[in-house]
């Protein structure tokens, strides 16, 4: 069963402006990490945020985690075509021993 | 430093055959996952090696087997092979104490049952 649910599904925005994407999810987890995947290829590791954390940057990306609404944001700030792709959050759940959980992603296309 | 490596990148198999995927880990990393992505969804965990051992296991059915070895490389066997087994396949390796660095992604198997 897939515990995180993305949302949006899908988002279009132009060069420059901000991506907000969304993570909620049902169990306690020990963290939440955000994935890029490009053309059903590969995933990419962008961040990981441990279940004590609140906020996290890096670069262009910041997450942030509420575990008592249990939920986390994705922000991509000034994106770029290149960012263009599908994001997943994945759960390290307490119960879930060694296994990530993700959702269905949300699919980000930035135009130009 | 290479990443993850699997192969074949393509296969296509018919209703009934077996297939292997194979994973090279990268440098350093000794644990390896396996998850299953049917198109427009998430990945699904299909199991873990750690030490030669099938360490956990997702909700797959047996026909779904793998295998680790010493170099820490590892193999997926799918047996009598399904429409429904139509998926990339990704492989996943992170170094034991991964609790707090996440995965390195392998670019995936895409697997076409006919």
């Amino acid at each position: 069963s897939q515990q995180g649910e993305e949302d949006p599904q899908a988002l279009s925005i132009q060069e420059g402006e901000n991506a907000t994407m969304n993570c909620s999810y049902k169990t306690s987890i020990n963290n939440l990490q955000w994935y890029r995947q490009n053309s059903g290829r590969g995933l990419v590791h962008l961040i990981l945020i441990r279940s004590n954390e609140r906020e996290k940057h890096s670069g262009r990306l910041r997450v942030t985690l509420d575990t008592s609404k249990k939920s986390s944001s994705l922000l991509i700030t000034a994106s770029r075509a290149a960012d263009t792709a599908s994001y997943f959050c994945a759960t390290d759940a307490v119960n879930s021993g060694y296994a990530l959980n993700f959702g269905k992603g949300t699919s980000l296309l930035v135009t130009p | 430093d290479a990443g993850v490596t699997q192969s074949p990148t393509h296969l296509i198999k018919t209703r009934g055959q077996q297939v292997t995927l194979r994973c090279s880990p990268k440098s350093g990393h000794d644990t390896v996952s396996w998850y299953q992505q049917a198109l427009g969804q998430g990945p699904q965990f299909i199991f873990q090696y750690y030490e030669e051992e099938e360490r956990q296991r997702g909700n797959f059915p047996d026909r779904f087997s793998g295998h680790q070895f010493p170099n820490y490389s590892s193999e997926l066997n799918v047996n009598a092979l399904l429409l429904g087994d139509s998926a990339l396949y990704l492989c996943a390796s992170s170094p034991t104490t991964a609790a707090n660095y996440g995965y390195t992604f392998g670019s995936g198997t895409r697997l076409t049952v006919v």
